[in-house]
């Protein structure tokens, strides 16, 4: 299972693109980039998915590189209310079920 | 209507009592899970269940024991609670096991072991 970095922490200011990068350097040929954010008390909620390129949705973008060994996911605009730990998750489909791996995550730290 | 849920959303016990953790989903989804969440924020999967047949079941104690009496349901019960044990559990259920399939998270339960 591909093993993933993010930083730790970031603050951020209202009104600002965000960007959040995560290393996964032993992604796998049928592995999907997956993003969650999760504020506090409740279950992580799904944002964003890719495999190559970019991605674009209402809430959130994610540039992928050709060789996909990092992924970027850029939330334009933040808000307060984006103050929250965001996941980078890698995985693809198995024999033997969807083994998503949770990483450390980032928590993200938006200001007025 | 909420997609995924659980009860009880707070659970206080003793260490030794045996407790469970109900879940369902109403989204119709093939494949449930739960996850453990610990005091540092990791989130680890325990279990996977496909249409009622276990399909992923990790490093976990088996004192955990999950129950699917039908594939919107999947309960976990835990025996002889440990200190150990405190986290908050989340269900979670995706259309059926492949990897790009999106994960919906329940509100999670609060285990706390005194």
């Amino acid at each position: 299972l591909a093993k993933t970095t993010q930083p730790i922490s970031m603050d951020s200011y209202e009104g600002q693109e965000v960007n959040i990068t995560c290393s996964h350097n032993n992604i796998a040929t049928n592995d999907y980039i997956t993003w969650y954010q999760q504020f506090p008390s409740q279950g992580p909620r799904f944002i964003i998915q890719g495999y190559k390129t970019k991605v674009t949705n209402e809430v959130a973008s994610l540039f992928i590189p050709a060789d996909r060994k990092s992924s970027t996911l850029s939330l334009p605009r933040v808000s307060l209310s984006d103050t929250a730990v965001y996941y980078c998750l890698v995985g693809g489909y198995m024999e033997y079920g969807n083994k998503l791996v949770f990483g450390a995550g980032t928590i993200l730290r938006v200001k007025s | 209507d909420t997609a995924v849920s659980q009860t009880p959303k707070y659970l206080v016990t003793q260490m030794g009592n045996d407790k469970s953790i109900k879940c369902e989903q109403n989204l119709g989804h093939d494949t449930m899970y739960w996850y453990k969440q610990d005091s540092k924020k990791f989130l680890k999967i325990m279990f996977s269940y496909n249409n009622k047949e276990l399909i992923i079941n990790e490093t976990v104690p088996n004192r955990f024991s999950p129950k699917s009496p039908d594939k919107a349901h999947l309960n976990l019960h835990i025996n002889s609670l440990e200190l150990g044990d405190s986290a908050v559990y989340f269900c979670a259920s995706s259309e059926d096991g492949q990897g790009k399939n999106t994960q919906y998270f329940g509100p999670g339960t609060r285990l706390t072991v005194l």
